[in-house]
């Protein structure tokens, strides 16, 4: 059974920092493309970032290039999201997701909130 | 970016009925339309890639048409357990952009 289970949510103050992790079972995790997708609570679906099979190609979207940093661990079947400097509109519930092209398995997300 | 415009933004319909809702992309984006189910409090899940291909799993009472930049989702049969929020996704061009989704409840 295919499964990806997203951690290290949390409340952080802006400007500070969260390093998301996933980690995907029941499929060969360093074969297929990954994403990020957020979504502010009682909002639409953001897709936020993804990465090739080998993690050297990096697509973000405008609104946090040189913030978050997607990255992956294929020898742990993890994924990763480091977010820097953190803004209130960051605040969202952070999915994971296989990607092909269509993104097909989801975890069930971790809340990021961003509030002093 | 491709702007993604569903409509209508809810809609509210009998079990038995047939809907459609429908996705708009400001370009082009050839057969790469997605569509999505969200229940509250849930992960979405994929319903239908490539404007018409049905994911696993998925009863067949949902169906997907279109091409070029019109798309549709169609429920032949309203089920309860079909109210949910629905949203398209473009994956054409990176980044890969959502409708604003469309509620739909049942009467």
């Amino acid at each position: 059974e295919v499964q990806v289970v997203e951690s290290g949510g949390g409340l952080v103050q802006p400007g500070g920092s969260l390093r998301l992790s996933c980690v995907a079972s029941g499929f060969s995790f360093s074969n297929y493309w990954m994403s990020w997708v957020r979504q502010v609570p009682g909002k639409g679906l953001e897709w936020v970032a993804n990465t090739n099979q080998d993690g050297n190609e990096k697509y973000y979207v405008d609104s946090i290039k040189g913030r978050f940093t997607i990255s992956r661990d294929n020898a742990k079947n993890s994924l990763y999201l480091q977010l820097n400097s953190l803004r209130a509109e960051d605040t969202a519930m952070y999915y994971c997701a296989r990607d092909r092209s269509a993104l097909d398995y989801w975890g069930q997300g971790t809340l990021v909130t961003v509030s002093s | 970016d491709i702007q993604m415009t569903q409509s209508p933004s809810s809609l509210s319909a009998s079990v038995g009925d047939r809907i459609t809702i429908t996705c708009r992309a400001s370009q082009s984006i050839n057969n790469f339309l997605n569509w999505y189910q969200q229940k509250p409090g849930k992960a979405p899940k994929l319903l239908i890639y490539s404007v018409s291909s049905l994911q696993s799993g998925v009863p067949s009472r949902f169906s997907g048409s279109g091409s070029g930049t019109g798309f549709t989702l169609t429920i032949s049969s309203l089920q309860p357990e079909d109210s949910a929020t629905y949203y398209c996704l473009q994956s054409y061009i990176t980044p890969k952009t959502f409708g604003q989704g469309t509620k739909v409840e049942i009467k």
